[in-house]
C-alpha cells in the first residue's frame, strides 16, 4: 500500500490570500504525479499531471511544482478567490502501474 | 462529448438486494476506473480496466462485487447482496492513455443501503 500524504488536511484563507498545500508520495520508480479539484457535490476535474523532475505547470491563478526525487509536489493558489472553495486531491503512480493512489485531499474554503 | 455517463445518481435499496451500478466512459478512452468514496478511506480504487479487460480488482471488496465491461463504452459493477456499510458514493472514471493521463470523472452514484 503506497503512501500519499497531502497536508493540511484543511484550511481557511480570506479572500485574495495566496495559499499553498503540500503532497507527499514515495519517491522510487515515480511514474506520474496528478492534482484535481474536487467541489462539493461534484466530481473530480484533474489540474495537473505532472512526470518530470522539476516540472512546475500553471492553470490562471492555480500553479503546481514537482520534486521526484524528494517525493513532494506543491500546490500554489494566487489570490484565492470563494470558487476556488474545494478539496483538492493528489495522486501517485509509479512505474509499470496503471492505476492511480489519491491521497485524503487538502479542503480549502476561502472566506468572502 | 458528453463525458463519463453515470446511472443512476441516486440509488436507496435494502440490505440484501442487488444493486447495478452503470457507467458510459468517454468514445475512444481505453481505460475506466471504478472507485469508492467514503468519509473513512476517501477516494479508493475498486477496478480498472484496458480494453475492456479487467487488470486489478485488488480493491474489490469481496466476493459480494463484481465488475464486467462487455464492450468499450459500457461497465457495470454490481454489488449482490448489498450490506448497510456498501453506502458510499460511487464513481467511474474514464483515461485514453492510463495514468500518464487525467482521468475523467462521472457524476458519481449515491449509493444508500437501509
Amino acid at each position: 500500500i503506497l503512501n500519499v500524504e497531502q497536508s493540511p488536511q484543511s484550511l481557511h484563507v480570506q479572500e485574495g490570500d495566496s495559499t499553498n498545500f503540500t503532497c507527499s508520495f514515495p519517491s522510487s520508480n515515480f511514474y506520474a504525479l496528478h492534482w484535481y479539484r474536487w467541489e462539493t457535490a461534484k466530481s473530480p476535474e484533474a489540474l495537473f499531471v505532472m512526470t518530470l523532475n522539476g516540472d512546475e505547470k500553471k492553470k490562471g491563478r492555480i500553479s503546481a511544482t514537482l520534486n521526484t526525487k524528494e517525493g513532494y509536489s506543491y500546490l500554489y493558489i494566487k489570490g484565492s478567490q470563494p470558487e476556488d472553495s474545494a478539496t483538492y486531491l493528489c495522486a501517485f503512480t509509479w512505474t509499470g502501474a496503471n492505476n492511480l493512489f489519491f491521497g485524503t485531499g487538502t479542503r480549502l474554503t476561502v472566506i468572502p | 462529448d458528453a463525458g463519463v455517463i453515470q446511472s443512476p445518481r441516486h440509488e436507496v435499496t435494502e440490505m440484501g438486494q442487488e444493486v447495478t451500478l452503470r457507467c458510459k466512459p468517454i468514445s475512444g478512452h481505453d481505460y475506466l476506473f471504478w472507485y469508492r468514496q467514503t468519509m473513512m478511506r476517501g477516494l479508493e480504487l475498486l477496478i480498472y480496466f484496458n480494453n475492456n479487460v479487467p487488470i486489478d480488482d485488488s480493491g474489490m471488496p469481496e466476493d459480494r462485487f463484481s465488475a464486467k465491461m462487455p464492450n468499450a463504452s459500457f461497465s457495470t459493477l454490481k454489488i449482490q447482496p448489498s450490506e448497510p456499510r456498501d453506502s458510499a458514493v460511487y464513481f467511474c472514471a474514464s483515461s485514453s492513455l492510463g495514468t500518464i493521463d487525467e482521468q475523467f470523472f462521472g457524476p458519481g452514484t449515491r449509493l444508500t443501503v437501509l
